[in-house]
């Protein structure tokens, strides 16, 4: 069973505080995705990360991808209120159809 | 581009009834889609994959014969949950990936059920 940890699952911090947010797995993943989801919607892509070792960034949110391709982190600094949703990471599988498995995902609030 | 759009957004039905959800991919030709299920602070549950022209393939624990998947074109795909029950109520979700990206996959809106 492929399972990837997401970790905290809860996070509510001031605004203008820093955080990051984990995914760790036993397995190898082709690429590793970040999303964000707010209620009722459907989950938005931030970003894919292919490569080991690789650290992409938006604007304040950093990305990296592990050596080994089974864990990667989000880090955003100077959290803002609109930062304030739904983080899921999702592992693409080396099989055929590329399926995803997903993280629990981590609710983040940021207050004010 | 990569837009996925799903139809109805949301809907309403009685117990026994069956619900029709559409999902399309509208700027490009979306050679797999999946569909998942969300609970309340929940991930999501990928309950099927399907090919455009072939069998979906189903979940271990998601009824075939309880949600139809059809992928009849590289730009739609239907799931009809068949007499439908309460506990059919939740959050429907596609997302559809491109031959181009191996990787990647880009989700409609979704659609909430509420089973009466």
């Amino acid at each position: 069973t492929q399972l990837l940890e997401q970790s905290p699952q809860f996070l509510s911090i001031q605004e203008g505080e820093n955080l990051t947010v984990y995914c760790n797995s036993s397995s190898v993943f082709s690429s590793l995705q970040w999303y964000r989801q707010e209620p009722g919607e459907g989950p938005v892509l931030l970003v894919t990360v292919v490569t080991g070792g690789e650290v992409k960034k938006l604007k304040r949110l950093t990305f990296q991808f592990g050596d080994a391709r089974k864990d990667s982190s989000l880090h955003i600094t100077a959290a803002q209120p609109g930062d304030t949703g739904l983080y899921l990471c999702a592992g693409a599988l080396m099989d055929s159809n590329y399926q995803l498995i997903w993280g629990a995902g981590t609710k983040l609030i940021i207050k004010p | 581009g990569a837009v996925v759009s799903q139809h109805p957004s949301w809907v309403i039905c009685k117990s026994g009834t069956s619900v029709k959800i559409e999902c399309r991919s509208l700027d490009f030709q979306a050679t797999t889609m999946f569909w998942y299920r969300q609970f309340p602070k929940q991930s999501l549950m990928l309950m099927a994959t399907s090919n455009e022209g072939s069998k979906a393939t189903y979940e271990q624990g998601v009824e075939k014969d309880k949600f139809l998947i059809n992928h009849a074109s590289l730009t739609l795909s239907t799931l009809t949950v068949t007499s439908a029950h309460p506990e059919d109520s939740s959050f429907y979700i596609c997302s559809a990936r491109t031959s181009g990206s191996r990787y990647e996959q880009f989700f409609g809106p979704g659609t909430r059920l509420t089973v009466l």
